[in-house]
This record gives C-alpha cells, sequence and structure tokens, in this order.
C-alpha cells in the first residue's frame, strides 16, 4: 500500500518570502500526485495534480510542485506567499494506471504573517 | 448548489446513539468517498464505493457502515457513537479514473 509524508507540520512565513512544502511518498509502481488546500472553515480544493511528462507542474494561485521520482518527492514550491495563502496544504497519492483511492499527509498548517 | 452536498454540517451527539451522515452528488460519478479529517492524522478513508453495489472497506472502518441507496447518495452510519468518533467528516467523488475528486463541505461531529 502507498503512504504520503508531510515532515513539516506548521510553516510560519511572512508576506513575499519563498514556500516550499515537502511531500515524500512510498510506493513500488508509477502513482499520481496532488497537491490539496483547505482554507480554513472550508472544503478541500484541488491546487495541482501530476499524471506524466513534465514533472515540474503548475497549479492555481501560483503554486507549482516538481516531481523527482528518484526522491519519491513531490515538493510544492511558491516564489511569494500572501496572507490569503493561510491554510491547511495536503499532499496525496494513488496509484496510477488503476482507479484506487488517495492516499493523504498529515498535512502542513501554512501560517502567512502579514 | 454545491457538487457534494453533506448534511448536516454541524452535530452533537451522545454516546451510544445512532448517527447518520447524507452525501449526494450532483457530478455523475460513480465512485464515491467516506473520509475523516483529526488534527495532525490527514485524511484517512472510512468506505469507499466505486458503483451502487460496490462498497469497500477502508482504512478505519470498525465502528462505521455505509449504504449507497443510489448513483448520487452515500451515507455513512455511527452505530453506537463513541467519543473518539468526534471529527470532521468529508464525502468525495471521483470519476472513473480517479483523478478528478470533488470534496463536500465536511460534517463536523462531536460525540460527548
Amino acid at each position: 500500500a502507498q503512504s504520503v509524508s508531510q515532515h513539516n507540520h506548521h510553516v510560519i512565513l511572512s508576506e513575499a518570502a519563498s514556500l516550499e512544502l515537502g511531500c515524500n511518498y512510498s510506493y513500488g509502481g508509477t502513482v499520481n500526485l496532488f497537491w490539496y488546500v483547505q482554507y480554513p472553515g472550508q472544503h478541500l480544493q484541488l491546487l495541482l495534480k501530476y499524471f506524466s511528462g513534465d514533472p515540474l507542474v503548475k497549479g492555481i494561485k501560483g503554486f507549482e510542485a516538481e516531481f523527482i521520482k528518484s526522491k519519491f518527492s513531490f515538493n510544492l514550491r511558491k516564489p511569494s506567499v500572501q496572507w490569503s495563502d493561510t491554510a491547511e496544504y495536503f499532499c496525496a497519492v494513488s496509484p496510477s494506471g488503476s482507479a484506487r483511492q488517495l492516499t493523504f499527509g498529515s498535512g502542513t498548517q501554512l501560517t502567512v504573517l502579514p | 448548489d454545491a457538487d457534494v452536498t453533506q448534511t448536516p454540517r454541524n452535530r452533537i451527539t451522545k454516546t451510544g446513539k445512532r448517527i447518520m451522515l447524507e452525501c449526494s452528488q450532483t457530478k455523475g460519478h460513480d465512485r464515491m468517498y467516506w473520509y475523516r479529517q483529526d488534527p495532525g492524522l490527514g485524511l484517512r478513508l472510512i468506505y469507499y464505493s466505486f458503483d451502487v453495489k460496490d462498497i469497500n472497506k477502508g482504512e478505519i472502518s470498525d465502528g462505521y457502515s455505509v449504504s449507497r441507496q443510489a448513483q448520487a447518495k452515500f451515507s455513512l452510519s455511527l452505530e453506537s457513537a463513541i467519543p473518539n468518533q468526534t471529527a470532521l467528516y468529508f464525502c468525495a467523488t471521483s470519476d472513473l479514473a480517479g483523478y478528478g475528486y470533488t470534496f463536500g463541505s465536511g460534517t463536523r461531529l462531536t460525540v460527548v
């Protein structure tokens, strides 16, 4: 079975700082990778996803993520965060080629100080 | 209207009571899921259904049951609620490939 690790539980940044949130997965085959965001009091929304092709994927709101297969990683980045990026971020993985359910990481709470 | 609707939004119940959380969707997706979110643990899968006649246990199914009444409806039941089932519960749907997940707004359940 697949698993996902997010090592940063809480990240605090000032506005305009750069962001990188770590995500590592464990699975013996090829995977689909996702980042979801949960704003306070809201449901999960998809930020970006990777299925195949260019390992650098761009999502909404200026976020991007890079899939590094050799490191089993899919880190989320943003060059300059805003106060409105304060939210919880979840990395998720599912085996590709079969429609199996998502497995989520434990989440990273991002707080951006104005 | 939301694509995935969960009711109730909030519920407080007593230990030992039976409670049902409901989920309906207008996405036309065959696949539906119930997740539980706890602080520091992320989302964990309780049950999932790939069509009306297909129900599968997830990672943490003990103490829960589900019913897929129709393609659009998937209910989660706690037969005898206990305090450690206090959590935020999310319903989700996905397309056949499992690529496009849509989440409901969640049900915050408190068991006292």
